[in-house]
């Protein structure tokens, strides 16, 4: 079944304390990304990447790392995190082209405390 | 500076009634265009996405949605609604053509269906 894979799907953390949140497709898709969403404020982008080694910032990256070593993965990182990065937190990956489809993950609701 | 506009934060129709949601767009290019439904608890499901060609898309769920270049809209429609169609709807348009490849996303509209 073709998904996108999010883990894990809720997590509460203290302030400070480094996490990962883990992507993963198995579409062989090009382009992954990673959005938050907060009451009132809609999605928004966090970083994409267009390929392997291949990331660029979305409209709101402080705060958050990606790296892309394989295709199928794109982690997303809170070095130190901080309670206005609690959210809910959503993986995408599409094929390459503008015109295609994102396929979204079922999202990750994170608590900083 | 590119951006999406969903005018209406909450909408409530009666089950049967017609459905239209606003979406207005700034960009700078003829934007690919798109809408979105969350049901709750769950992920994005595309319902149907606008890039050239016939400006009436039609999509799933029986849901369509019209571009006008004119108006910058890309309102979503729905003849007849029913109970299950209750979730929040985003409308999004992207990738940008200025060297970048995001989206950007509206705020949303939930909607609630009267029984």
């Amino acid at each position: 079944e073709a998904q996108v894979t999010q883990n894990p799907r809720y997590l509460i953390t203290v302030t400070g304390k480094k996490l990962t949140v883990t992507c993963s497709q198995n579409m062989n898709h090009e382009y992954m990304s990673w959005y938050r969403q907060d009451p009132g404020l809609g999605l928004r982008q966090i970083y994409y990447s267009m390929n392997v080694e291949v990331t660029d910032k979305g409209d709101v990256p402080e705060g958050y790392k990606v790296s892309r070593k394989e295709k199928r993965n794109f982690p997303l990182i809170l070095e130190s995190p901080s309670p206005n990065q609690t959210s809910l937190y959503f993986c995408a990956s599409k094929d390459g082209g503008g015109t295609d489809t994102q396929y979204f993950g079922p999202g990750t609701r994170l608590t900083v405390l | 500076a590119q951006s999406v506009t969903q005018p209406d934060i909450h909408i409530t129709v009666s089950e049967g009634a017609s459905l239209e949601l606003r979406c207005n767009y700034s960009y700078g290019a003829t934007p690919y265009l798109f809408w979105y439904v969350q049901s709750p608890g769950q992920g994005l499901q595309l319902l149907l996405k606008y890039f050239s060609g016939d400006t009436l898309v039609q999509g799933i769920k029986g849901f369509e949605a019209e571009f006008k270049r004119s108006q910058s809209s890309f309102n979503l429609r729905k003849p007849s609604v029913h109970w299950s169609d209750a979730a929040e709807y985003f409308c999004a348009v992207g990738p940008y053509t200025s060297g970048t490849y995001k989206y950007i996303f509206g705020t949303g509209t939930r909607l609630k269906v009267l029984a």
